[in-house]
């Protein structure tokens, strides 16, 4: 049964600091691992997707890492901002077009 | 091009009452999907549906029901409501194997 774990589940950085959040799959059968940011109360905002043949994916700031034979993906925040506080999930496909996700870490970016 | 919408925004319900939530998928996707997020965790797999059938489901009781419409619009239907039912539901449409767009969600309060 896959099982995604992050951590840490919340973190609190001041402005301007460069961040990884990480997060952890327990089944290395995957064909992608996407990475959302939530808003509190809001839906999920896909952020980036990473396909099982790459390595990295790169969006503005954001940079993900996946290594599937260690089951691990690292999502990189480079400068953070008071913008970028959100929840961010991380999920992996559970069957046809289904996802399972881990619990978020909550981030915190104060001026 | 509208994405994908849910009703209502938010409700309140008291235990052993039935609820009806709504979700109009984005133009040209198909296959909708429900999940459940408590507060603090991560979304879980309700069920999803596909071509007016359910495909695939979660580990959720048949309190838990659903139907899509022939213009692929979709109802999640949660009768004999418990306190553990409280949870911001979302909905998420999509079409083929592409991702998953994400509605912003319905918060269920139960008292």
């Amino acid at each position: 049964k896959q099982e995604v774990t992050q951590i840490p589940a919340a973190l609190s950085v001041p402005e301007g600091e460069n961040l990884v959040l990480n997060c952890s799959f327990t089944d290395s059968a995957i064909y992608n691992l996407q990475w959302f940011r939530q808003d509190p109360g809001k839906g999920l905002t896909s952020l980036l997707l990473i396909q099982s043949s790459q390595r990295e994916q790169t969006s503005g700031r954001l940079n993900a890492s996946l290594d599937k034979s260690s089951g691990r993906s690292t999502l990189y925040i480079a400068a953070s901002q008071p913008g970028d506080s959100a929840t961010y999930l991380c999920a992996v496909p559970g069957g046809y077009n289904k996802l399972i996700f881990g619990a978020g870490t909550r981030l915190a970016v104060h001026p | 091009d509208a994405g994908v919408t849910q009703s209502p925004t938010h409700l309140i319900k008291t235990r052993g009452q039935q609820v009806t939530l709504r979700c109009s998928p984005k133009s040209g996707h198909d296959t909708v999907s429900w999940y459940q997020q408590a507060l603090g965790q991560g979304p879980q797999f309700i069920f999803q549906y596909y071509e007016e059938e359910e495909r695939q489901r979660g580990n959720f009781p048949d309190r838990f029901s659903g139907h899509q419409y022939p213009n692929y619009s979709s109802e999640l239907n949660v009768n004999a409501l418990l306190l553990g039912d409280s949870a911001l539901y979302l909905c998420a449409s999509s079409v083929g194997t592409q991702p998953q767009h994400f509605g912003d969600g319905t918060r269920l309060s139960i008292l």
